[in-house]
């Protein structure tokens, strides 16, 4: 059973530009969350999507950010417009749908957005 | 909402002893604490969860104990080894049947001296 899988791993944007990140979860997973973490500091909660649906997304900025997860196809987070201060590691996790209680999250690798 | 705070921010041991790394939380209503390790340049791994109706759990060299009094819960790594060296991060979640996100405290950077 294949991870979560996130591209591109690594992503340099000048300031002004568009940033696309990918997210792909782990088979029979139907929720998604993003997180963003800092240099040296832990994850901070961006948004959670189920399919076609954005459930939370009270940790994303208002402007300039956005993200989906279409019906088919993997989760996107976007960014537009970035600013060196979207440097950082962004990370997505998924989770179950079946179940009592608090899914599991598990995350993917990463991907290292660099704003030039 | 939730808040996270997880002690001490670096740790070094030497090899065979133990580590125990604690946090603390907020709010009541969480009820899910897992921990994940993170190795440079790699995405957090789930190393250990507990949930609220449980004070401890157990899985090889790694247990975890939660006070739910106290609002704390601490990982415990016994003889430890160079590749338990990674960030350790802590998490608490008020869970609904639905998902619901994680709250992290700001990571343990451990060293395993050889």
């Amino acid at each position: 059973n294949a991870g979560v899988m996130q591209n591109p791993r690594h992503l340099v944007r000048r300031r002004g530009q568009e940033a696309r990140l990918r997210c792909s979860p782990m088979k029979g997973h139907s929720h998604v969350y993003w997180y963003r973490q800092l240099p040296e500091e832990g994850l901070k909660f961006m948004v959670y999507l189920q399919k076609e649906n954005i459930i939370d997304e009270s940790g994303m900025p208002k402007e300039r950010f956005s993200a989906e997860f279409p019906k088919e196809g993997p989760s996107i987070l976007r960014i537009q417009q970035v600013v060196r201060g979207d440097s950082a590691a962004y990370f997505c996790a998924s989770s179950p749908e079946k179940g009592r209680g608090v899914k599991t999250q598990y995350f993917g690798p990463g991907t290292r957005l660099l704003v030039l | 909402g939730e808040n996270v705070e997880q002690h001490p921010s670096t740790l070094s041991v030497q090899e065979g002893d133990s580590a125990v790394i604690k946090c603390t939380y907020s709010d009541s209503a969480s009820n899910y604490f897992p921990w994940y390790k993170q190795e440079l340049g790699k995405g957090p791994q789930l190393i250990i969860d507990i949930r609220s109706n449980v004070g401890e759990k157990k899985d090889q060299r790694i247990a975890v104990t939660l006070n739910k009094t106290a609002k704390h819960f601490s990982l415990h790594i016994t003889e430890t080894q160079p590749e338990d060296s990674a960030v350790y991060f802590c998490a608490a979640s008020i869970g609904t049947n639905t998902g619901n996100q994680f709250y992290f405290g700001t990571g343990t950077s451990l060293t395993v001296i050889p």
